[in-house]
């Protein structure tokens, strides 16, 4: 069965760095693509940014672009994002998503929600 | 940069009620349509894929048509468990993929 399982919630004070992980079961990690996801309290979904993890290709989102970091560990099947300073704008719910042909995002993690607060 | 404008934004409808969403792009945009549900509190799942494919498993009550820019995504019999927010995302080179803004969907 395929999965997504991602790390646990964060509350983080702005400036602090972070790191968050998306851990795929039951595929073949290094074959898809992995697309991030963010979702703001209350609002719709952003795409960030996707890996693959084959060879780490990665590309983001122009919204995105130099505001975080995709990254991919294919030994242990393991996608992440990060951010080196984090502002309160950056408060909301992050999610995994396998893409595959067609571009179409077809599992989810259950989402990690990310907290900065002062 | 292509434009997803989606409506509408929210709706009321009754249970067994036939309801339409559509999704409107600023260029043709060929079938690179995707639709998803989010029920509240959970990751948004896949519904139809390529503007008109049913996923896997997805209740046939579900349904999508549409190409080039104007897109339509259509619950044919509303039923309880349906309530949920909507969206529909695109697909363009570069790669670049949006979502439209949402469409939320209650029991009347």
């Amino acid at each position: 069965e395929v999965q997504l399982v991602q790390s646990g919630a964060e509350v983080k004070k702005p400036g602090e760095s972070l790191k968050i992980s998306c851990k795929g079961f039951g595929y073949s990690f290094t074959s898809y693509w992995i697309g991030w996801v963010r979702q703001m309290p209350g609002k719709g979904l952003e795409w960030m940014g996707i890996i693959y993890p084959g060879d780490s290709d990665t590309r983001y989102s122009p919204s995105f672009q130099g505001q975080v970091t995709i990254s991919a560990d294919k030994s242990i099947s393991t996608a992440y994002l990060q951010w080196s300073s984090l502002k309160a704008s950056d408060t909301a719910m992050y999610y995994c998503a396998r893409l595959i042909v067609g571009a179409k995002f077809d599992y989810w993690g259950q989402g990690t929600l990310v907290t900065v607060s002062s | 940069d292509i434009q997803m404008t989606q409506s509408p934004s929210s709706l009321s409808a009754s249970v067994g009620d036939r309801v339409t969403i559509t999704c409107q792009a600023s260029q043709d945009i060929s079938n690179y349509v995707n639709w998803y549900q989010q029920k509240p509190g959970k990751a948004p799942k896949l519904l139809i894929y390529d503007a008109s494919n049913l996923e896997t498993g997805v209740p046939s009550r579900f349904s999508g048509s549409g190409s080039g820019t104007d897109f339509t995504f259509t619950i044919s019999s509303l039923q309880p468990e349906d309530i949920a927010t909507y969206y529909c995302q695109k697909y363009d080179t570069l790669p670049i993929f949006t979502f439209g803004p949402g469409t939320k969907v209650d029991i009347k």
